[in-house]
C-alpha cells in the first residue's frame, strides 16, 4: 500500500479564504517532505519542502506543518486565489527517489 | 533558462508496440529520474539515470527501460506496450541522486489502444 496518502480527495474554498490540504505518511524514517503543486497539462511545481528536524516553514503565503508523533503534514495556504485551483500532492524523499499520495484537488470558487 | 524539456507531448500507440520518450534536463543538473503518473494518481518512480548509468528502480518490469546521454538528456522506453501504460510519463532533473531539487518537466502523455 502507499505510505503517503492524503486525507481528502477535493477541497472548495471561496476566494479569500485560507485552504488546509492533509497528508499522513507511514514512513517514521522519511527526513525530507515536499508539497507540489499540478496545474492539468502541467508537471509538477515544487512548493515548499521541510525537513523531519522543523515543525514548520513558511515561504509566500504557503506554511507547511509537519507533526511527526503522529506522521502528519498539512499545507495552508494563505487568501486563496483562483489560480491556486489544482492538484496538491504530498511526496516524501526515500532517498533516490519522491514517493508521492494521490492528491488533493483545490478548486477556488469566486 | 530553459526548464525540462520533454517530446513529444502526446503520443497514441497500439498495444504490442515499442515507445521511447525524450527527456532533456534543466541546465545544470546532470541526473534525470522518470516517474509515470496514471490518471488521478500520483507519480510513481521508475528509475533513476546518473553518469549514464541506471541507478535506481522502482517497482517496474523489465519492458521499461532507460538511457542516458553524455549531455545528460534521456530516454525512457517502453516494450510491448499494454493498455495500463497510458499515462503521463514525467521527467524530473536534479543535481546529484539525491531527490531534493527537482524540476519536473510538463510530462509526454501515453496513450495505448
Amino acid at each position: 500500500g502507499e505510505s503517503v496518502g492524503l486525507h481528502l480527495p477535493t477541497l472548495s474554498v471561496q476566494e479569500g479564504d485560507n485552504s488546509i490540504i492533509n497528508c499522513a505518511y507511514s514512513n517514521s524514517a522519511s527526513d525530507y517532505f515536499i508539497w507540489y503543486k499540478q496545474e492539468s497539462g502541467k508537471g509538477p511545481q515544487f512548493i515548499i519542502d521541510i525537513r523531519s528536524n522543523m515543525d514548520k516553514r513558511q515561504g509566500q503565503r504557503v506554511t507547511v506543518l509537519l507533526n511527526k508523533t503522529v506522521k502528519h503534514l498539512s499545507l495552508q495556504i494563505a487568501a486563496t486565489q483562483p489560480g491556486d485551483s489544482a492538484v496538491y500532492f504530498c511526496a516524501e524523499e526515500t532517498g533516490y527517489a519522491l514517493n508521492f499520495g494521490k492528491g488533493t484537488s483545490l478548486l477556488v470558487t469566486p | 533558462d530553459a526548464g525540462v524539456t520533454q517530446s513529444p507531448t502526446h503520443l497514441i500507440k497500439t498495444r504490442g508496440q515499442q515507445v521511447t520518450l525524450r527527456c532533456s534536463p534543466k541546465s545544470g543538473h546532470d541526473t534525470v529520474s522518470w516517474y509515470q503518473q496514471a490518471l488521478g494518481q500520483g507519480p510513481q518512480f521508475i528509475f533513476q539515470y546518473y553518469e549514464e548509468e541506471e541507478r535506481q528502480r522502482g517497482n517496474f518490469p523489465d519492458r521499461f527501460s532507460g538511457h542516458q546521454f553524455p549531455n545528460y538528456s534521456s530516454e525512457l522506453n517502453v516494450n510491448a506496450l499494454l493498455l495500463g501504460d497510458s499515462a503521463l510519463y514525467l521527467c524530473a532533473s536534479s543535481f546529484g541522486q539525491l531527490a531534493y531539487g527537482y524540476t519536473f518537466g510538463s510530462g509526454t502523455r501515453l496513450t495505448v489502444v
